[in-house]
């Protein structure tokens, strides 16, 4: 268990819809990162916050928005949702700005029908 | 912006086979270097990470891997693999410096282990 929790753990929802995507950062930590895993892509980058603020942008959509709340738990936003959005959600932690070292929470699993 | 390189997709062995997983990276500047596992239907834990000093590193469960600056390289080895081994293992890296926060994964090496 790396101290990183995520909800839900499976969301199962249609084309156009918008779903949140809930990420708790291990204690101490004030870096928040989210990745999307998918079989065609593998695994990608696609947004950090730090203590509150936008640090870094990855290949993120337009559809897709964050946010990091005061107490330093984040959620991510996606919306007109379509098939290709399918795939694991990852949520990472970190004690700094840089890392240096991630710790990954179990994933949400986003099937769009 | 860094990339990473993971030459095999799929390692089959047989169990107390030895292992080395290849992975290199491109980027002119410092870097952090990880690998992580992740079993079947789990999340990614972190295996072992450099950052600077002995280029040979040893992680959790065994493993070690290996700095090759000239050569941009970071393998992982194992000496003696077991069939709990099996899973999907990435390379990442952070390069330091720059707006770079994230870390950047390798496509993966899927390892099967029969027992």
């Amino acid at each position: 268990d790396s101290g990183v929790t995520q909800t839900p753990k499976h969301l199962i929802t249609a084309t156009g819809q918008r779903v949140t995507l809930r990420c708790s950062p291990r204690s101490g930590d004030l870096s928040v990162y989210w990745y999307q895993q998918s079989l065609d892509q593998g695994l990608q980058f696609l947004i950090q916050y730090y203590n509150g603020e936008e640090r870094a942008k990855g290949n993120i959509l337009e559809r897709f928005s964050a946010q990091q709340f005061p107490d330093l738990h984040s959620e991510l936003n996606l919306s007109s949702l379509e098939l290709g959005d399918s795939a694991l959600y990852f949520c990472a932690s970190s004690v700094g700005l840089a890392g240096p070292e991630q710790y990954f929470g179990p994933g949400t699993r986003l099937t769009v029908t | 912006a860094q990339s990473v390189s993971q030459h095999n997709h799929h390692v089959i062995l047989s169990e107390a086979a030895s292992l080395e997983l290849g992975c290199n990276y491109s980027y002119g500047g410092t870097v952090n270097l990880f690998w992580y596992v992740q079993y079947p239907g789990q999340h990614l834990q972190l295996l072992l990470k450099y950052f600077s000093g002995d280029p040979l590193v040893k992680g959790i469960k065994g493993f070690e891997a290996e700095f090759i600056k000239s050569k941009f390289s970071f393998n992982l080895r194992k000496p003696s693999v077991q069939w709990s081994d099996t899973a999907e293992y990435f390379c990442a890296v952070n390069a330091l410096g720059g707006s770079a926060r994230q870390l950047t994964f390798g496509s993966g090496t899927q390892l099967t282990v029969l027992p």
